[in-house]
């Protein structure tokens, strides 16, 4: 699977939308990206994924660029609910795969 | 939405005994089970995959003799840390895939503190 590229910590104002930049450079054509965040001393939260397209939901949207080397997480509208550490992962479409954690990135929601 | 249950949510325990942590499904059939790991301020560590069924995959420099792992049926997998000692002392999370979906999300259970005294 291919790794992923996180700044380590950002810090965002409550209400504004938070971006979080993810590089995978080396991913291959049939991985997906997901990103699962994990709020302290809890399991990780499943928050979106995609292949090439753009992806919304009720939690966040997931811009991949053309080439697929990079993505970003948006937040709409940061609450301080949503600090956390947001894990970018590239994986493959079987869903018997091993989920991979990097580093992470800590996003730090301030009001 | 799929709901992974883990059991306990903490537990202390002497040097030298064993501990059992549980890992559910509840309202979906897990294809495959995960085990990890995570040391204060750091990453999530993959320990261990596992398929009802059949033996657990461990991931390299985990000890299979230590971390026990049960996958009985497709809803329960269990984790029994043997001999427990200080430096085991983590938190500990499952993750369970569904069965029925494509590259779907992995749902997560809510963690195991253990502390070993």
């Amino acid at each position: 699977d291919a790794k992923t590229t996180q700044p380590t910590s950002m810090d965002c104002a409550e209400g504004r939308a938070a971006n979080l930049p993810c590089n995978h450079s080396t991913i291959s054509g049939n991985e997906y990206v997901y990103w699962y965040r994990q709020i302290h001393s809890q399991g990780p939260q499943y928050i979106i994924h995609g292949l090439k397209n753009n992806e919304t939901n009720e939690m966040a949207s997931l811009i991949i660029t053309e080439d697929r080397k990079s993505s970003t997480l948006i937040l709409p509208h940061a609450t301080l609910r949503d600090t956390a550490v947001y894990y970018c992962i590239v994986k493959g479409s079987s869903n018997t795969g091993k989920l991979i954690f990097g580093q992470g990135t800590t996003l730090q929601v301030k009001p | 939405g799929a709901v992974v249950s883990q059991h306990p949510s903490r537990v202390i325990c002497k040097s030298g005994t064993s501990v059992k942590i549980e890992c559910r499904s509840l309202d979906f059939q897990a294809t495959t089970m995960f085990w990890y790991r995570q040391f204060p301020k750091k990453s999530l560590m993959l320990m261990a995959t596992s398929n009802e069924g059949s033996k657990a995959t461990y991931e390299q420099g985990v000890e299979k003799d230590k971390f026990l792992i049960n996958h009985a049926s497709l809803t329960l997998s269990t984790l029994t840390v043997t001999s427990a000692h200080p430096e085991d002392s983590s938190f500990y999370i499952c993750s369970a895939s569904r069965m029925e979906r494509g590259p779907g999300s992995y749902t997560f259970g809510s963690g195991t503190r253990l502390t070993v005294v």
